[in-house]
């Protein structure tokens, strides 16, 4: 399996501002892409799936370009709430023809939202 | 609601132990997967099953083993537990088809191999 690659964390940014989380991965075969959020002592939960055409939902907005292997995450007016670890994720085709693989994740970039 | 639940929040095992690692979720989902993580390295793939009795390598099963004798139920064995497999563990469920591939993630097993 290839890299997943985040920024480096932690952020630290004061609440309203808008935050960018960059994202690239190396196995142009990956098909599907996802950004999970973690929690401090929690299990990481699906915050949106990343199209080609882009999508948002409410203050995210994610964004795909194929061609440079790039998925981004949007944050705007940021909330004390948003703090938390955001997980780039790829899938690769799945091994087993029956459309499951396992994740690969990025090593997560951590976010702290300051008031 | 999809419930994935790991028998164990915290664990500490011995050097050499044994160590069985369930995971049960309740949606009837096919596919079920192991990760571990670690700081700095984010959650790595050790094994998952996409049906009873099926098994795949993810990308780190070395000192791993997985058991699927029902759908509900994965495990995860660690056969001779040695110190560098102290880490968080994490079990994930989903069902195919299910735009956008969720996966669905139990709340963790904290082990401590001393």
């Amino acid at each position: 399996r290839k890299e997943v690659e985040q920024d480096p964390g932690p952020f630290n940014v004061p609440e309203g501002a808008t935050v960018a989380f960059n994202c690239t991965y190396s196995n142009s075969a990956s098909q599907s892409f996802f950004w999970y959020r973690q929690d401090c002592r929690k299990e990481p939960k699906l915050l949106m799936s990343v199209y080609s055409s882009g999508n948002e939902d409410g203050r995210f907005t994610a964004q795909l370009n194929r061609a440079s292997q790039y998925i981004s995450l949007l944050i705007r007016d940021s909330k004390l709430s948003d703090s938390a670890t955001y997980h780039c994720v790829v899938k690769l085709p799945g091994v087993s023809g029956g459309g499951a693989d396992g994740l690969t994740f990025g090593k997560g970039t951590h976010l702290i939202i300051q008031p | 609601d999809v419930k994935v639940t790991q028998s164990s929040r915290y664990l500490v095992k011995r050097t050499g132990e044994k160590v069985f690692l369930e995971c049960v979720q309740d949606m009837d989902h096919e596919n079920m997967f192991w990760y571990r993580q670690d700081p700095g390295l984010g959650l790595r793939l050790i094994y998952f099953s996409y049906d009873v009795k099926m098994k795949e390598k993810g990308d780190i099963p070395e000192g791993y083993s997985v058991s699927r004798e029902k759908k509900e139920r994965f495990s995860l064995i660690l056969e001779s537990a040695s110190t560098n497999q102290t880490s968080m563990y994490l079990c994930a469920s989903s069902v195919t088809p299910d735009p956008p591939d969720t996966q669905y993630f139990g709340p963790g097993t904290r082990l401590t191999v001393l």
